[in-house]
């Protein structure tokens, strides 16, 4: 069983839709981190939290400790926003979820 | 500031050859992490570097292995190269060592190996 669960696996969307990807994980942890992957294979670094909420453009991402729980939300998506997005904890390493896979359609 | 470069970038070899990858932190990084992403098993933890020294190691066998040099340069390689071992590679680097908690990585943008 992945330390890291993400849901969905596949999104699909209208251009303008609003988006929530969800990530729950079993551990405490320090930090957790959204990631952006494009179909060339480089991550880029989205949000990293320990707590709250943060904000970055029309992207926005909550965790909730207690829950651990975290969601990555895009609003007004647009076909660039088509990616894989990762959740990942850090302890002593990185632990990955399986990735959702994100396509935005115009 | 130049991001984390890695090289090469594409790379193919034969099963039983051995192959070293390069990855160089964004300049004042001291931490270099290695990861694998097959379709397969997704993204997977090899180690860590810091300071010259290999701080954590994930669940890969011993032919997989690597380095960090002064100027915080990692290598890391892989012997006597399976077929499974196809898979992008990827290095991150970030100020502090990933158990020093909230920290950023910083991702390269891999190698991609293809054993043949």
């Amino acid at each position: 069983k992945n330390e890291v669960e993400q849901s969905p696996q596949n999104l699909t969307a209208q251009e303008g839709e609003f988006i929530t990807i969800n990530c729950s994980y079993s551990v405490g942890i320090s930090a957790l981190h959204w990631l952006q992957q494009h179909p060339g294979g480089g991550i880029v670094s989205l949000f990293m939290l320990s707590s709250g909420k943060k904000k970055h453009g029309r992207l926005i991402a909550t965790i909730n400790i207690q829950e651990k729980h975290s969601s990555l939300h895009i609003t007004a998506s647009h076909p660039r926003d088509s990616a894989v997005y990762i959740c990942a904890y850090n302890t002593d390493k990185l632990i990955f979820g399986t990735g959702t896979r994100l396509q935005v359609f115009p | 500031k130049a991001g984390v470069t890695q090289t090469p970038r594409y790379l193919i070899k034969t099963r039983g050859q051995q192959v070293t990858l390069s990855c160089s932190p964004i300049s004042g990084h001291r931490s270099v992490s290695w990861y694998q992403q097959t379709p397969g098993q997704g993204l997977q933890f090899l180690f860590e570097y810091f300071s010259e020294t290999q701080r954590n190691k994930g669940n890969f066998p011993g032919r997989f292995s690597g380095r960090q040099f002064s100027n915080s340069r990692s290598e890391m390689n892989v012997s006597t190269l399976e077929l499974g071992d196809s898979a992008l590679y990827l290095c991150a680097s970030s100020l502090a060592y990933l158990g020093g908690g909230y920290n950023e990585q910083f991702f390269g943008p891999g190698t991609r190996l293809t054993v043949l």
